[in-house]
């Protein structure tokens, strides 16, 4: 079963425009990793946000998680072409758990 | 450093016929997955190896899937005999095995299998 869930399922937007994607999930949390996959390539780890951290950023990439809501967002700033992917969520609900992913949001750059 | 090599890339078979997938970590990683990615679907776990001991296989289907970690270094999934319903992505990834969680796991590029 999935725990985590983005929305929205796609989501096509113009090159130098923002693009944020949103996770849900069900249980309480001790990490939340994003993930990104390139067209029948394999996952790329993007950013990891602990239970006890509510925002953090790397690059173009802004993350916030909000416990209370159990939702978390991926912010993608000045998006590129390349940055067309499919995006998951993973969540672990303690540290000897394994990842949970949700079924993805996948994002189109229209260059 | 190598990446997670998986092979191989496509496999094409029919059904009740056996398949194996094999896969090698990046060198030191002591934890191993197998997830299985349906088609729009996120990566589900078959099973996870700490070094060669299998510590979460819940979710493989044990009456037609194994899978071995020799050595505790690379291993193989086999499927015997296969179904349509298999045709999936099969991905391999590793990890360096934190304490506390939070192990960033790297992918290979998976086997995409096409059951006929």
């Amino acid at each position: 079963s999935q725990q985590g869930e983005e929305d929205p399922q796609a989501l096509s937007i113009q090159e130098g425009e923002n693009a944020t994607m949103n996770c849900s999930y069900k249980t309480s949390i001790n990490n939340l990793q994003w993930y990104r996959q390139n067209s029948g390539r394999g996952l790329v780890h993007l950013i990891l946000i602990r239970s006890n951290e509510r925002e953090k950023h790397s690059g173009r990439l802004r993350v916030t998680l909000d416990t209370s809501k159990k939702s978390s967002s991926l912010l993608i700033t000045a998006s590129r072409a390349a940055d067309t992917a499919s995006y998951f969520c993973a969540t672990d609900r303690t540290g000897n758990t394994p990842l949970v992913f949700g079924k993805g949001t996948r994002l189109s750059v229209i260059a | 450093e190598a990446g997670v090599v998986q092979s191989p890339r496509y496999k094409i078979i029919e059904k009740k016929q056996p398949v194996a997938f094999w896969c090698n970590p990046i060198s030191g990683h002591n934890t191993l997955y197998w997830y299985r990615q349906n088609l729009g679907q996120g990566p589900e776990l078959l099973i996870r190896y700490e070094n060669e001991e299998a510590v979460d296989d819940s979710q493989l289907p044990k009456d037609r899937f194994s899978a071995e970690r020799l050595k505790g270094v690379d291993s193989t999934l086999k499927i015997q005999p296969a179904e349509l319903g298999d045709s999936a992505v099969y991905l391999c990834a590793s990890s360096p095995g934190l304490a506390g969680g939070g192990d960033t796991q790297y992918f290979g590029p998976g086997t995409r299998l096409t059951v006929l």
